[in-house]
């Protein structure tokens, strides 16, 4: 079944107790991104990846760092999360052609993390 | 900045009336605008992609317009049903915001009472 999958999907942490989020997909996709969604505010373009390698900012990019060391895997690192990262995250891929922001996005099924 | 505004509020329809929900952008000249469908808890499910070149599209009981004169979408459920019941995003991208980015409005959520 082509999916996207995201681990943890619940996540209560402290402020400052580095954390991985991860996401992966089965589709062979090019482009992954991860989104932050609060409410009123919708979803948010964290970074977004077009390749192996090939990472970039987006929105809002601060406190967040990712890396893409293979086609399938996009992790999100939160190096000392703070409070006001708490939210719901979502991971996302799309076959990448010309750009990959006009594909259809598959989402992942979210984590909600909490930061105390 | 790109701004996308969609009706915060609730819209609330009767069981086999249409769904009209609306999306407007500013400070943006697009090349795509998608729709798509959110549950509760659950990750966004893509409906439909209209192209800037493009007036209308259907997919069953589902259809967008896109207005770059205007600077609009809407989108419309014909023949609800409860199951449509759920927060519907439109995002743009392409154009003047470039192809690697996708920009979402906030939502609007749909009721659709039997």
């Amino acid at each position: 079944e082509a999916q996207v999958t995201q681990n943890p999907r619940y996540l209560i942490t402290v402020t400052g107790k580095k954390l991985t989020v991860t996401c992966s997909q089965n589709m062979n996709h090019e482009y992954m991104s991860w989104y932050r969604q609060d409410p009123g505010l919708g979803l948010r373009q964290i970074y977004y990846s077009m390749n192996v390698e090939v990472t970039d900012k987006g929105d809002v990019p601060e406190g967040y760092k990712v890396s893409r060391k293979e086609k399938r895997n996009f992790p999100l690192i939160l190096e000392s999360p703070s409070p006001n990262q708490t939210s719901l995250y979502f991971c996302a891929s799309s076959p990448g052609t010309s750009g990959g922001g006009h594909d259809t996005q598959y989402f992942g099924p979210g984590t909600r993390l909490t930061v105390l | 900045s790109q701004k996308i505004e969609q009706n915060s509020e609730a819209l609330n329809i009767q069981e086999g009336k249409t769904a009209t929900l609306t999306c407007n952008y500013t400070n943006y000249s697009p090349a795509y605008l998608q729709w798509y469908r959110q549950d509760p808890g659950r990750g966004p499910v893509f409906l439909l992609l209209i192209r800037e070149n493009e007036k209308e599209k259907r997919k069953e009981r589902l259809k967008v317009t896109f207005d770059t004169t205007l600077k609009q979408s809407l989108f419309h459920i014909t023949a609800s049903q409860p199951a449509d019941s759920a927060t519907y995003l439109c995002a743009l991208s392409g154009g003047s915001g470039g192809y690697n980015k996708l920009i979402f409005g906030a939502g609007t959520r749909l009721a659709v009472h039997p």
